[in-house]
């Protein structure tokens, strides 16, 4: 069955930058895009980006100049990076992919930023 | 980009009563509209799919309706175990735009 899972460190100091994976399982990333949602605590839910199946990539305007989007298909890996992280990036990221009746979800990640 | 409005952006009600949520699509999404439930420290749990149709489990009380660009969630009569936040997510086009929540309370 479709899984996503994600992983980073639940720690990241402010002005660094955040690693995050996803690892699937269940479906090629050939086949399906796969995209990051994230939710700020306290606040809402937003989609961050995704990495289409054919290995392009797109990102919200807000976060593009921050954020970057790669993969392994081999590992059944996609990758988050984002730079000049502030305590607002404070949250839950999660990795999802399309599907029907409704997207698969990640269990989720929290990441703190803080010194 | 598609932008989605909901609201209100909380709401106090009473149990038993009815409660209804809105979102407003900028443009057509057809019924590629989802309704979600979230409670603290968890994940979105999917009540409805499709704009109307209930996902497996959740109970009859929810139900989602369109008009339009217009998307309702409908809590025929509130239980406890319904409060928390609940937010709609358009999936017709990338990207993906969710509505900015509505924090469900008891009065």
């Amino acid at each position: 069955q479709v899984q996503l899972t994600e992983s980073g460190p639940g720690l990241v100091h402010p002005s660094e930058t955040l690693s995050l994976t996803c690892t699937v399982s269940g479906f090629s990333l050939t086949g399906y895009s796969v995209y990051w949602v994230r939710q700020p605590s306290g606040k809402g839910l937003e989609w961050m980006g995704r990495m289409r199946y054919n290995g392009d990539t797109s990102y919200n305007s807000a976060l593009k100049s921050r954020l970057s989007i790669s993969r392994d298909t081999s590992k059944n890996q996609v990758f988050l990076k984002m730079n000049s992280l502030q305590t607002d990036d404070t949250g839950t990221y999660y990795c999802t992919r399309d599907g029907y009746p409704a997207p698969y979800w990640g269990q989720g990640v929290m990441v703190t930023v803080s010194s | 980009d598609i932008q989605v409005t909901q609201s209100p952006a909380s709401l106090s009600a009473s149990p038993e009563e009815i409660v209804t949520i809105t979102c407003q699509a900028s443009q057509d999404i057809g019924s590629s509209l989802l309704w979600y439930q979230q409670k603290p420290g968890k994940s979105p749990q999917l009540l409805i799919y499709s704009a109307t149709i209930l996902a497996d489990g959740v109970p009859s009380r929810f139900s989602g309706s369109r008009s339009g660009t217009q998307y309702s969630l409908k809590i025929s009569r509130l239980q406890v175990e319904d409060i928390g936040t609940y937010y709609c997510l358009q999936v017709s086009s990338s990207p993906w735009t969710f509505g900015g929540g509505t924090k469900l309370e008891l009065k």
